[in-house]
């Protein structure tokens, strides 16, 4: 069966630091990956999608970036936090489009 | 660009009453339209689903209802449980192997003892 990784599972990081979120899928081959974020007590935000190794699709102008080294692995990267960054992080695939499944998440707070 | 809008915002009801979220979209190829529940500090787990050539779907306590012609749709839960308070988001997508799911601000959803 297939699951989805995520970690860290929280992260607190102070304003101008670096970010690495990593997100990995078991089970399936070619999916279709999503990062998604969540402000407290608000939607889903999409953030970027990949649909094979090293497409990236951005949604939002923003200071964070996405990669897809691997097929099931993409990477959620920044080079400097902001405080609007803070918020909780899900990762997401899919192989059809007719059904998405989220990770667990990361709740990122940034001081 | 592709929008969904969904109402209310919160949503109270007495324990037992029934509940209905509604959503609304832009983009007239959608075809494909989930619907999310995420419980408190958890991850968005999908509840139920219908697609472009189906009116109505029932699943035991939960229905969702598609009208194409006026572009929205809309989640109905019956006889409400404590367990049902979450909050609910609804989608829609094109369903093909490249399209985004775009996704409704959701609905907080308090049930009341």
């Amino acid at each position: 069966s297939q699951t989805i990784h995520q970690w860290p599972a929280t992260l607190v990081q102070p304003v101008g630091s670096p970010l690495s979120l990593e997100c990995t899928v078991e089970g399936t081959s070619n999916p279709n990956l999503y990062w998604y974020r969540q402000a407290a007590g608000r939607g889903l935000q999409l953030l970027f999608y990949s649909v094979g190794i090293g497409q990236i699709s951005s949604e939002v102008p923003q200071n964070l970036s996405a990669s897809r080294p691997q097929d099931r692995q993409f990477i959620l990267s920044s080079k400097k936090l902001l405080l609007s960054d803070s918020g909780f992080y899900l990762c997401a695939w899919s192989v059809r489009v007719d059904e998405q499944f989220f990770g667990p998440g990361t709740r990122l707070t940034v001081l | 660009g592709e929008n969904v809008e969904q109402h209310p915002s919160t949503l109270s009801v007495q324990e037992g009453d029934s509940a209905v979220i509604k959503c609304t979209y832009s983009d007239s190829a959608s075809n494909y339209f989930p619907w999310y529940k995420q419980e408190l500090g958890k991850r968005p787990q999908l509840i139920i689903d219908i697609r472009s050539n189906v009116g109505e779907k029932k699943d035991q306590r939960i229905a969702v209802t598609l009208n194409k012609t006026a572009k929205h749709f809309s989640l109905h839960i019956t006889e409400t449980q404590p367990e049902d308070s979450a909050v609910y988001f609804c989608a829609a997508s094109r369903g093909s192997s490249a399209s985004k799911i775009i996704f409704g601000s959701g609905t907080r959803l308090s049930i009341r003892p």
